[in-house]
């Protein structure tokens, strides 16, 4: 198994522009989550998913759109790129099915954005 | 809301010192803790995690963490410390906001001279 993958692994964007930051599991997981990681501030949830088709929102979710049309798939949209935006991104996911939240969440690779 | 406070930002040891990172969390209500490790250059992994049971867990490379109701703690300790455990330590918990959502600490940065 790959795990979770994420492309790309570094971008640099101008202010105003979009992207969309990928990320992939082959684990079957139900659930998938966004963090961004700051120096200094720890992981913040951006966005989360329960499966196929169903989002939510966690702490951080100004400024980014997702979705989830299968359940491998869990794709991030910058809209317009802002300088506030410049972090590392992580993807990860988890199994979700007994509930209870003793579960692993298992991360992915990383991107590094960089907003200029 | 649910917060975790890790108090050692920095922490430099010399090789075989024992180890000791602190981990508080706000939320009185039934929790589940984790310990993840980043790597120089690697992604987050699970070292140990608290879901209910016996409150001394081990987990991975020697580490352990014991979770202390009383004192809402959940600290990380290894008896012998190797220049390889030079990383980022994140303490997290769900819980409060549903057990799906982590919310982690701000992390420790470890360096271990050898």
């Amino acid at each position: 198994n790959a795990g979770v993958t994420q492309t790309p692994k570094f971008r640099i964007l101008k202010i105003g522009q979009s992207m969309t930051l990928q990320c992939t599991q082959d684990m079957n997981h139900n659930y998938m989550y966004w963090y961004r990681q700051d120096p200094g501030m720890g992981l913040k949830l951006i966005y989360y998913s329960v499966g196929a088709g169903i989002t939510d929102k966690g702490e951080v979710p100004n400024g980014y759109n997702v979705s989830r049309s299968t359940t491998e798939d869990f794709p991030l949209r910058l809209e317009l790129a802002a300088p506030s935006q410049t972090s590392v991104y992580f993807c990860a996911s988890s199994y979700g099915g007994q509930g209870g939240g003793g579960e692993t969440q298992y991360f992915g690779p990383g991107t590094r954005l960089l907003v200029l | 809301a649910q917060s975790v406070s890790q108090h050692n930002h920095h922490v430099i040891l010399s090789e075989a010192a024992s180890l000791e990172l602190g981990c508080n969390y706000s939320y009185g209500g039934t929790v589940n803790l984790f310990w993840y490790v980043q790597y120089p250059g690697q992604h987050l992994q699970l070292l140990l995690k608290y879901f209910s049971g016996d409150p001394l867990v081990k987990g991975i490379k020697g580490f352990e963490a014991e979770f202390i109701k009383s004192k809402f703690s959940f600290n990380l300790r290894k008896p012998s410390v190797q220049w390889s455990d030079t990383a980022e330590y994140f303490c997290a918990v769900n819980g409060e906001t549903g057990f799906q959502k982590l919310v982690f600490g701000t992390g420790t940065r470890l360096l271990v001279s050898p």
